[in-house]
């Protein structure tokens, strides 16, 4: 049981280039979100998604977009990277029944750097 | 909309002591739920303890404990005995209960670094 993983660990990308954050789950759980942490700073929402084919924006969702086919898989997309970027992103994902109880559980993070 | 807000960015503790970190939250809300993760160098998010706002009774899990002070909007972590492996990013979250129509979102703080002194 794997959990959440997300690739790349680590990436560094040019201004203006464009890449995708990765991230699936195993555990068969509906809800989906991605959070950026910068430094000194609480993680802020960015998209989240409660089912396949359902996506809505947090709090920072300029300059990403995601996408949601399959219950396992919500990838990142970043577009036109901008140094402002530059920060920690972590996928999380529950199993949401709607008590506000359930755990979050995160993956390990994607470092990224856009220079 | 919620807001978190963690006050002290550093706290030291000498091990085997006791440290209290602070967080206070905003919400217009009656029911909710309040957590405290700890991160780690490694970055992994570690849920450490979960407090459910009409319990009026302090959540404990070992040697970590909360002060949740509802009328305050007040949720203060308390850690027993401090060990070295406690020290680590510590945020304070809040995610309603309305799990279904806010998405079952967790609303961070901006975090508390403790560092623990042998």
């Amino acid at each position: 049981n794997a959990g959440v993983t997300q690739t790349p660990k680590f990436h560094i990308l040019k201004i203006g280039q464009s890449m995708t954050l990765q991230c699936t789950q195993d555990m068969n759980h509906n809800y989906m979100y991605w959070y950026r942490q910068d430094p000194g700073m609480g993680l802020k929402l960015i998209y989240y998604s409660v089912g396949a084919g359902i996506t809505d924006k947090g709090e920072v969702p300029n300059g990403y977009n995601v996408s949601r086919s399959t219950t396992e898989d919500f990838p990142l997309r970043l577009e036109l990277a901008a140094p402002s970027q530059t920060s920690v992103y972590f996928c999380a994902s529950s199993y949401n029944t709607g008590t506000g109880r359930e755990k979050l559980f995160f993956g390990s993070g994607t470092q990224l750097s856009v220079l | 909309a919620q807001t978190v807000t963690q006050s002290q960015p550093e706290m030291s503790v000498q091990e085997a002591e006791t440290v209290t970190l602070s967080c206070t939250y905003d919400t217009s809300e009656s029911d909710y739920y309040l957590f405290w993760y700890k991160q780690p160098p490694s970055r992994q998010m570690i849920l450490v303890i979960r407090q459910e706002a009409y319990k009026q009774q302090n959540a404990t899990e070992n040697r970590f404990s909360v002060n949740f002070q509802k009328a305050a909007k007040s949720f203060s972590l308390k850690i027993s005995d401090s060990q070295l492996g406690d020290a680590a990013m510590y945020f304070c979250a809040y995610r309603s209960l309305d799990g279904y129509n806010q998405g079952g979102k967790l609303i961070f703080g901006q975090g508390t670094e403790l560092s623990v002194k042998p």
